[in-house]
């Protein structure tokens, strides 16, 4: 079935250290791919997303490509700050029955000190 | 505005009480769905209705009893809850319901203690 991968946690980086969170994904068909981040205590807030092959996503200062060659959606931030802490997970979307599935990775606990 | 709502925010209820879980969303989403977050994992899914019909039950245990009274409303309906039930539990919306390239938007959940 379909799964997806993330680099395991936790991660601590300091202040305007560059980031990158590892993600890499199996699937059949075509799914489309996200990436989410919940905050302590809330819920999941789209972060990021691309539907196809070669897109880039970014929100925020955060940016992921979606590469289907080496089935990968990897996050990246140039230089991240103590407020990007939280738990980052990577997702795809999937058809199952008629309905959407998202299949998440297994997240990545990123904390960044000042 | 892309608000998915959940009430309460916590609740913590004895294995033979009767409680529900309530989800709103007012963006004419046409599926909807709750999910189950044990600690420190990601969420799991539970059901999923595809205007107003359930469409998939992820083998959730007969406890779990979900209703969709409107096109804008989800509940959850929970009794004889067993302590390893204790969660977060989300809701999410998307607006269609077989369109991989959308977004499900999730609440802030329910955080549920089962003693």
């Amino acid at each position: 079935g379909d799964s997806v991968t993330q680099m395991e946690g936790p991660v601590t980086l300091s202040e305007e250290a560059f980031l990158t969170i590892n993600c890499t994904y199996t699937a059949t068909g075509y799914p489309s791919l996200f990436w989410y981040v919940q905050y302590p205590g809330e819920g999941l807030q789209l972060l990021l997303k691309a539907t196809k092959a070669d897109d880039k996503g970014s929100n925020k200062g955060f940016e992921a490509t979606y590469r289907k060659e080496t089935t990968s959606f990897h996050l990246e931030k140039g230089s991240v700050q103590v407020s990007d802490s939280a738990v980052y997970f990577c997702a795809l979307n999937t058809i199952i029955q008629g309905a959407q599935k998202l299949v998440f990775g297994q997240g990545t606990r990123l904390t960044i000190n000042p | 505005d892309t608000e998915v709502t959940q009430t309460p925010k916590h609740l913590v209820m004895g294995m033979t009480n009767k409680k529900s879980l309530k989800c709103e969303q007012h963006m004419g989403h046409r599926a909807m769905y709750w999910y189950k977050q044990k600690a420190k994992k990601p969420p799991e899914l539970m059901f999923v209705y595809s205007y107003e019909k359930l469409s998939i039950n992820e083998s959730v245990p007969s406890r779990f009893s979900p209703e969709c009274p409107n096109s804008s409303l989800l509940n959850l309906h929970l009794h004889a809850l067993q302590p390893e039930d204790s969660a977060l539990y989300l809701c999410a919306s998307s607006p269609r319901d077989s369109e991989v390239t959308d977004t499900q938007y999730f609440g802030p959940g329910t955080r549920l203690t089962v003693l």
